[in-house]
């Protein structure tokens, strides 16, 4: 099954603002939007989005989801080291009858 | 509190079969899509299968097809995962998800001889 593309790191420095984007198409990303997770290193996965900016309880509004097309972008403002994680988005494929994923950003707090 | 405990990973051998669990608690189990991913050392996440709240339509990852069977009983607010014919490529933390709430914590399947 096909994936989602994302790149594979990002930087930045402490408070600066984020964004992650995820590539997919119109059966997947563009049809219901992407869900995000986080996963820092040794811990399991953490939803932090799921379709289109709904964010679970607990969740910072520091992280902040959207989709334009068939791409989704995750913005984290002000980042801080606690932020430093690969960042995962996904989404249902209709076409494929499969959830799809990208194969993760790596964030670096500079 | 949400939660989901999965169980049943460990060393297994080629060919051999294993059967994971995933406990639910803290949400209606019963109104939920269910699913098992998976994560090979050092890689990344790989969806394996999905299962319909009431388990009449059940999807899977190609590479697992005819090998694994998810299944659910919402009686017991439980998911599972029956794998068999294991191949050491299924070497991996499973985790179970609601997709739309919450991720367990996982549990390693080893496929080695």
């Amino acid at each position: 099954q096909a994936g989602l593309t994302q790149p594979p790191s990002v930087s930045k420095g402490l408070r600066q603002t984020a964004t992650l984007t995820c590539t997919g198409n119109s059966n997947n990303v563009g049809n219901q939007g992407a869900t995000w997770l986080q996963q820092r290193q040794g811990h399991p996965p953490k939803l932090l989005s799921y379709r289109d900016n709904n964010r679970p309880s607990g969740i910072s509004d520091t992280f902040s989801a959207s989709t334009s097309g068939n791409t989704a972008s995750l913005t984290i403002t002000g980042v801080q080291p606690e932020d430093e994680a690969d960042y995962y988005c996904s989404a249902w494929d209709t076409s494929l009858s499969a959830w799809v994923f990208g194969g993760g950003t790596k964030l670096t707090v500079l | 509190e949400v939660q989901l405990v999965e169980s049943g990973g460990g060393l297994v051998q080629p060919g051999g079969s294993l059967r994971l669990s995933c406990a639910a608690s803290g949400f209606t189990f019963s109104n939920s899509w269910m699913c098992w991913v998976r994560q090979a050392p050092g890689k990344g996440l790989e969806w394996v299968a999905s299962i319909t709240p009431d388990g009449g339509e059940k999807y899977y990852v190609d590479s697992v097809k005819g090998r694994f069977t998810i299944s659910r009983d919402n009686a017991k607010t439980s998911l599972y995962l029956q794998m068999s014919s294991l191949r050491a490529e299924d070497t991996a933390v499973y985790y179970c998800a609601d997709a739309d709430l919450v991720w367990g914590q996982g549990t390693l399947v080893t496929v080695s001889s």
